[in-house]
């Protein structure tokens, strides 16, 4: 697959269970942040986002926590599915907004 | 509404070539962005197009340029190329400059021997 090689953190969760993924930003100043998922051989695909005036935002069986005081960010995905294996990438708006700052990733590997 | 094509999707250069990627983007979409992944470095902002201009740029030296057309589609070129340029070159489109919702095509996994 497309990432092959990168050497990631591993989260590994059974399916069923609920997983998160948590990211470090590096910009006090960014005021957006995404989360994106990318299956091997495809390109990142949102997932979900939040401005820096919200603390939490819900999707569809995720959930995203920022927390501006320690710059962190974390992805909540509940009732994890074999689907969701995959790596999962946060990113910021540091600047403009069409140049996100994107993180090392996580890679979710769902068992069985 | 078919997503974002990139072609080709596999290649493999020798070291000094020069390479062009195309892209195009989803119908009606006008800004076009380009980002290097690397496992060593992971993903990068290269830079950003919109109406036929480059708008934003990231920190690639001069052999990576790019240019955009009037139909939206997006190319990019690497000239003298280094081993260090094998990558999964992404691109990304969304509706208007500078817009936060983008949307990735699967990539060209370039390969440079």
């Amino acid at each position: 697959g497309e990432n092959v090689g990168l050497h990631l953190p591993t989260l590994s969760v059974q399916e069923g269970d609920n997983s998160i993924i948590n990211c470090a930003y590096s910009n006090s100043a960014s005021d957006y942040f995404i989360w994106y998922k990318q299956e091997s051989g495809k390109g990142p695909q949102f997932i979900i986002d939040i401005r820096s005036n919200m603390d939490k935002r819900q999707g569809q069986r995720v959930t995203v926590l920022l927390n501006k005081t320690v710059k962190h960010l974390s992805l909540q995905i509940a009732a994890t599915q074999p689907g969701d294996s995959a790596v999962y990438f946060c990113a910021e708006n540091t600047g403009t907004a069409s140049k996100l700052t994107f993180g090392t990733g996580t890679r979710l590997q769902v068992t069985l | 509404k078919a997503g974002v094509t990139q072609t080709p999707r596999y290649l493999i250069k020798t070291r000094g070539q020069q390479v062009t990627l195309s892209c195009s983007p989803i119908s009606g979409h006008r800004s076009v962005s380009w980002y290097q992944q690397t496992p060593g470095q992971g993903l990068q902002f290269l830079f950003e197009y919109f109406s036929e201009t480059q708008r934003n740029k990231g920190n690639f030296p001069g052999r990576f340029s790019g240019r955009q057309f009037s139909n939206s589609r997006s190319e990019m070129n690497v000239s003298t190329l280094e081993l260090g340029d094998s990558a999964l070159y992404l691109c990304a489109s969304s509706v208007l400059q500078g817009s936060y919702e983008q949307y990735f095509g699967p990539g060209t996994r370039l390969t440079v021997t």
